[in-house]
């Protein structure tokens, strides 16, 4: 069965940082790409980005609305994907899944991350 | 920036055809996906690749396109299909977008 669990989230500080952890089981990790969606309260879901496989180069893409302050990552050895989040603004505040696939075909629970001063 | 758009509401009665509409311009190049968000619930892909269902998910749900529009339909609407639906797509450049979602009541 496939499992993802995001974790990290956290009361955090505008322009401050904080990474998410999502640990995952169930699958070959390293043949999927990995995808990152927010949902602030209340709202719609967002597309925050994604990684590739190391076969197509492990490239990232990105939403507008975070570029140049998240970072995507992944360590295929552990079956771990990571967010980055630097210079948070209060319109981060939302819960962030971790998601399997670009178009995501399986999620985890989400964890909170809370931008306020 | 790409945006999906999608009707903020559908309403229909029980055991009636719901229709849930996503328009973007990218959707005749573009695969569409299908997401079930029920209330406090994780999202649940019912539909992807416009019209593949996984085989977890009920025949009543099927996904159409059109041009610039996919669809979703749900034949025979149960009152547990109460949810948030939402269409996701990608851009040109291999971004991701969700539709706005809609609420669809059953009742």
């Amino acid at each position: 069965e496939v499992h993802l669990v995001a974790s990290g989230g956290d009361l955090v500080q505008p322009g401050r940082s904080l990474r998410l952890s999502c640990i995952t089981s169930g699958f070959t990790f390293g043949d999927y790409a990995m995808s990152w969606v927010r949902q602030a309260p209340g709202k719609g879901l967002h597309w925050v980005g994604f990684i590739r496989v190391k076969a197509y180069g492990g490239t990232t893409e990105y939403a507008a609305s975070v570029n140049g302050r998240f970072t995507i990552s992944r360590d295929d050895s552990k079956n771990i994907a990571y967010l980055q989040m630097n210079s948070l603004k209060t319109d981060d505040t939302a819960i962030y899944y971790c998601t399997r696939k670009m178009a995501p075909d399986a999620w985890g629970q989400g964890t909170l991350v809370t931008v306020s001063s | 920036s790409y945006e999906l758009t999608q009707p903020p509401s559908v309403s229909v009665s029980p055991g009636q055809t719901a229709k849930i509409t996503c328009s973007g311009d990218a959707l005749p190049k573009r695969y569409a996906y299908w997401y079930q968000q029920k209330s406090g619930q994780v999202p649940v892909l019912v539909i992807y690749e416009d019209n593949k269902r996984p085989s977890e998910i009920p025949e009543r749900f099927s996904g159409s396109g059109s041009g610039t529009m996919a669809t979703l339909t749900i034949s025979g609407a149960l009152v547990e299909d109460e949810a948030d639906y939402y269409c996701f797509s990608t851009d040109t450049v291999s971004r991701g977008v969700f539709g706005g979602g809609t609420k669809l009541t059953v009742l």
